[in-house]
């Protein structure tokens, strides 16, 4: 069984807060992935990695970085959180054609 | 980039019946569609996808169709059951950068008992 999970589900930050959420995967996927969900909106890419310390924005960058030290973690980064930034953050990793998503962290900054 | 729409944004269906829900794409490169179903509290998972060189896919109760021509795709649930009740999602992705995938929107289905 392909195991995401993300480091905490639920988390509450202030304004201009840097924020990490991280997101570790136990089967040797080299694709990982970020997404945030928010209703109506559907899954929105905000970065991705193809390989260790490779990394590509995706369509919602900004804002946002990310890191690849090692091929299980991928690390989400909101250097300055702010209020828009409160939503469900969604990690994934890739095998083949599907991708398998984390449990989510919901997100909300003050 | 490709852009994909999905209708409706929410459905209700009497147990039984059938349930259907189309996504259109806007890049005609795009070759591989995802169908990711997510229950409440719980993760998307993909439960059937369809390549362009196919037209249709059927697994158990549930099909997609692919028009390349018109460029849209379209998910089939019959037989609806209570545990069909999730959001759905559709995607769309390009064969030079296949892991890459543009979500629609969603699409809330309720099952009615």
């Amino acid at each position: 069984d392909v195991k995401v999970t993300q480091s905490s589900r639920y988390l509450v930050k202030r304004t201009g807060e840097k924020v990490f959420l991280e997101c570790v995967q136990d089967m040797d996927h080299e694709n990982m992935f970020w997404y945030r969900q928010d209703p109506g909106l559907g899954l929105r890419l905000i970065y991705f990695s193809y390989d260790v310390k490779m990394k590509e924005k995706g369509d919602i960058p900004e804002g946002y970085s990310v890191s690849r030290e090692k091929k299980e973690r991928f690390s989400l980064i909101l250097e300055s959180a702010s209020t828009n930034q409160t939503s469900m953050y969604l990690c994934a990793s890739r095998l083949e054609n599907e991708q398998f998503f984390g449990p989510g962290t919901r997100l909300t900054v003050l | 980039g490709e852009n994909v729409e999905q209708h409706p944004s929410t459905l209700s269906v009497q147990e039984g019946d059938s349930a259907v829900i189309k996504c259109t794409y806007s890049d005609s490169a795009s070759n591989y569609f995802p169908w990711y179903k997510q229950e409440l509290g719980k993760r998307p998972q993909l439960i059937i996808d369809i390549r362009s060189n196919v037209g249709e896919k059927k697994d158990q109760r549930i099909a997609v169709t692919l028009n390349k021509t018109a460029k849209h795709f379209s998910l089939h649930i019959t037989e609806t059951q209570p545990e069909d009740s999730a959001v759905y999602f559709c995607a769309a992705s390009t064969r030079t950068n296949d892991y890459k995938l543009s979500f629609g929107a969603g699409t809330t289905v309720t099952v009615r008992a």
